[in-house]
């Protein structure tokens, strides 16, 4: 079963514009991970936020963390062409022993308009 | 350094037939999982493998199954092939503990008719 869920599904923006993609799970969780897969591709590590942890950035990218609402929130500033791709949130559960693998959400597509 | 790297990177099989997917990950890394991703599920783990031993595994059917070798390598079999089968396998390599990311390869898309 999925434990992360984006919101939304997908995101249409112009070139420029900040795009802001949001996270919800369903246990408790070690850490949360977010990853970009383009079209037909592998999946690319983006950012990780451990569950101690309200907030982190890398370059362009700025990523929350709240697990009192059990969500995170992926946000891209200045966005480029070149970010058009599927985004997922992935968690880690707690406890778990990383029985299940890292956990995937359903990904929002982004479409950035040059 | 190379990345993880998926062979074949497309196949056509028949129902009923059986097939093997070959992951080789990034030098150093002793830790290798596999996605089943399809449009309707989204990503689903299959399992993991660490230093040649299966350490998690997924929900799926015994049809289902791996083998991590010495040189990390990892193969995954599916046998009687079923239509629902059909979908993008994805490997991953990672260093193995909790906070390694995982490297993921092209992935091989497998059709089954």
């Amino acid at each position: 079963s999925q434990q992360g869920e984006e919101d939304p599904q997908a995101l249409s923006i112009q070139e420029g514009e900040n795009a802001t993609m949001n996270c919800s799970y369903k246990t408790s969780i070690n850490n949360l991970q977010w990853y970009r897969q383009n079209s037909g591709r592998g999946l690319v590590h983006l950012i990780l936020i451990r569950s101690n942890e309200r907030e982190k950035h890398s370059g362009r990218l700025r990523v929350t963390l709240d697990t009192s609402k059990k969500s995170s929130s992926l946000l891209i500033t200045a966005s480029r062409a070149a970010d058009t791709a599927s985004y997922f949130c992935a968690t880690d559960a707690f406890g778990r022993g990383g029985a299940d693998g890292l956990t995937f959400g359903k990904g929002t597509h982004l479409i950035i308009q040059p | 350094k190379a990345g993880v790297t998926q062979t074949p990177r497309y196949l056509i099989k028949t129902r009923g037939q059986q097939v093997t997917l070959s992951c080789s990950p990034i030098s150093g890394h002793r830790s290798v999982s596999w996605y089943q991703q399809t449009p309707g599920q989204g990503l689903q783990f299959l399992f993991e493998y660490f230093s040649e031993t299966q350490r998690n595994k997924g929900n799926f059917p015994g049809r289902f199954s791996g083998r991590q070798f010495s040189n990390s390598r990892s193969e995954m079999n599916v046998s009687t092939l079923e239509l629902g089968d059909s979908a993008l396998y994805l490997c991953a390599s990672s260093l193995g503990s909790r906070d390694s990311p995982l490297h993921f390869g092209n992935g091989t898309r497998l059709t089954v008719t």
